[in-house]
C-alpha cells in the first residue's frame, strides 16, 4: 500500500549548516510529491511540490528533486536559519478516489544560533 | 482572504464527554478532509466530503466518531463517549477538486486532551 518514510529526527544543526531530510514512498503509480512544514503550535503549511518525475520543487530556499528511479523526494537547504526549526512532513496523495494524503512521521529540525 | 479556521483551538475533556469540532474551508473549495495527528507521528486521514457527500471514511474512525458537511460548506466532527485514546491533535485541511494539483490546505487544528 501507500507510504512515507523520513529519516528519523530530531535533527540538531547549527546556524548556516547544510540541511538534508531524506523521503522515500511507495504508492501506486507516479503521484505528486510534497513537503510540509508544521511550525510549533500552528497547522501544516505547504512547503514545495513536485508533480512528475525530475520535477524540483523550490521555496525559501528549501529544494527537492522528485526522483522515480529511487522513489525518492528527499529535502536540502543550503544554509539553515533560527526560523526554519520546525517540524518536515514528507507526503503524498492516493491516486484517484479521495486523493487523501499519506504522510511521514515527520522529522524534527532544530536550528540553533 | 481567510484560510482554513478550526474551533474551538484546545478542547480538554473528561472521559466519556462528547466533544464536537468544527472546520471552515475556504469558501470556494469543495473538498473537505479531516486528519487525526498523534504526538510524534504524521497526519492520518480520517475521512473526507465532496461537496455534502462524505464518501469515504477510514478504519480509524469508530462508531463514536461522526462527520457531517451539512450544506457542502462547513463540517463538523463529533466524538461521543471520548476515550484516552482519542488525545490527538485533529486537523482538516479542504481543496478545489478538479484543479491539477488538488492542493490540500491545512486548518490550524483542534488539540483535544481527554483527562
Amino acid at each position: 500500500g501507500d507510504s512515507v518514510t523520513q529519516m528519523e529526527g530530531p535533527v540538531t544543526l547549527s546556524e548556516e549548516a547544510f540541511l538534508t531530510i531524506n523521503c522515500t514512498y511507495t504508492a501506486t503509480g507516479y503521484p505528486s510529491l510534497f513537503w510540509y512544514v508544521q511550525y510549533p503550535g500552528e497547522g501544516l503549511q505547504l512547503l514545495l511540490k513536485a508533480t512528475k518525475a525530475d520535477d524540483k520543487g523550490s521555496n525559501k530556499g528549501f529544494e527537492a528533486t522528485y526522483r522515480k528511479e529511487t522513489t525518492s523526494f528527499h529535502l536540502e537547504k543550503g544554509s539553515v536559519q533560527v526560523s526554519d526549526s520546525a517540524v518536515y512532513f514528507c507526503a503524498h496523495p492516493t491516486q484517484g478516489g479521495s486523493e487523501k494524503l499519506v504522510f511521514g512521521k515527520g522529522t524534527k529540525l532544530t536550528v540553533n544560533p | 482572504d481567510t484560510g482554513v479556521s478550526q474551533n474551538p483551538r484546545h478542547k480538554i475533556t473528561k472521559r466519556g464527554q462528547n466533544v464536537t469540532f468544527r472546520c471552515d474551508p475556504i469558501s470556494e473549495h469543495n473538498r473537505l478532509y479531516w486528519y487525526r495527528q498523534t504526538l510524534g507521528q504524521g497526519p492520518e486521514f480520517l475521512t473526507y466530503f465532496q461537496n455534502e457527500a462524505q464518501l469515504e471514511k477510514s478504519r480509524l474512525l469508530s462508531d463514536r466518531f461522526s462527520a457531517e458537511r451539512p450544506k457542502g460548506s462547513f463540517s463538523t466532527l463529533e466524538i461521543q463517549r471520548t476515550e484516552q485514546g482519542d488525545s490527538a491533535m485533529y486537523l482538516c485541511a479542504s481543496s478545489l477538486f478538479g484543479t491539477r494539483l488538488n492542493e490540500q490546505f491545512f486548518g490550524p487544528g483542534t488539540r483535544l486532551t481527554v483527562l
